[in-house]
């Protein structure tokens, strides 16, 4: 079965561009979480989304967006870059929205020049 | 408040030796899950571990122990006979139901050979 799969795995934006990264997750998982992780800082979580629904969102500005297709991928754009959006972006799934771990991505490397 | 807390930046072992990684939670909700995760330089976490609130046990996995203190809302990870290949960033969640997945800010362990 094939993990969970991140595109682009690196991707290099300058300031104001917006920016869409992509995630399909493990085939049958319905829920798909994403994490911003930048170094000192640990994984922030930014939404979790269940059968195309957001179920839970992070403390981050509107300029942070994501959606669920009816197959389970998911995207998550940013909008108007901004250096501090600098990261490393987790995407993760799991097969329900409950205490169950979760599979994670090997993730996107966004610089912002 | 922190959800989870992991207070060792940075910690030594030796090469064969046990380690200990310290995480405190803070909830106030009785049912909620507890994880350690891996992340080699490579940025993949990797799940090692799970307890839930209600498990009367300890949690095992191989090499890999969770030292479970429900009435301190501790839960240390303990790694026996390290080897070279521990090496890398642990980090302890948090997940209550129908909530986000809270992470602490890590741990980075390095294996002395």
């Amino acid at each position: 079965k094939a993990g969970v799969t991140q595109t682009p795995r690196y991707l290099i934006k300058t300031r104001g561009q917006q920016v869409t990264l992509s995630c399909s997750p493990i085939s049958g998982h319905r829920s798909v979480s994403w994490y911003q992780q930048t170094p000192g800082q640990g994984l922030q979580f930014l939404f979790e989304y269940f059968s195309e629904t957001q179920r839970n969102k992070g403390n981050f500005p509107g300029r942070f967006s994501g959606r669920q297709f009816s197959n389970s991928r998911s995207e998550m754009n940013v909008s108007t870059l901004e250096l501090g959006d600098s990261a490393l972006y987790l995407c993760a799934s799991s097969l329900r929205s409950t205490n169950e771990k979760l599979f994670f991505g090997s993730g996107t490397q966004l610089s912002v020049l | 408040a922190q959800k989870i807390t992991q207070t060792q930046p940075g910690m030594f072992v030796q090469e064969k030796e046990a380690v200990t990684l310290d995480c405190t939670y803070d909830t106030s909700d009785p049912s909620y899950g507890l994880f350690w995760y891996k992340q080699p330089s490579s940025g993949e976490m990797i799940f090692l571990i799970y307890q839930g609130s209600y498990d009367q046990q300890n949690a095992t996995e191989g090499r890999y122990s969770l030292n479970f203190q429900k009435a301190r809302k501790s839960a240390n990870l303990v790694i026996s006979a390290s080897q070279l290949g521990d090496s890398a960033m642990y980090f302890c969640a948090m997940r209550e139901p129908g909530n986000q997945f809270y992470f602490g800010t890590g741990t980075s362990l390095t294996v002395i050979p």
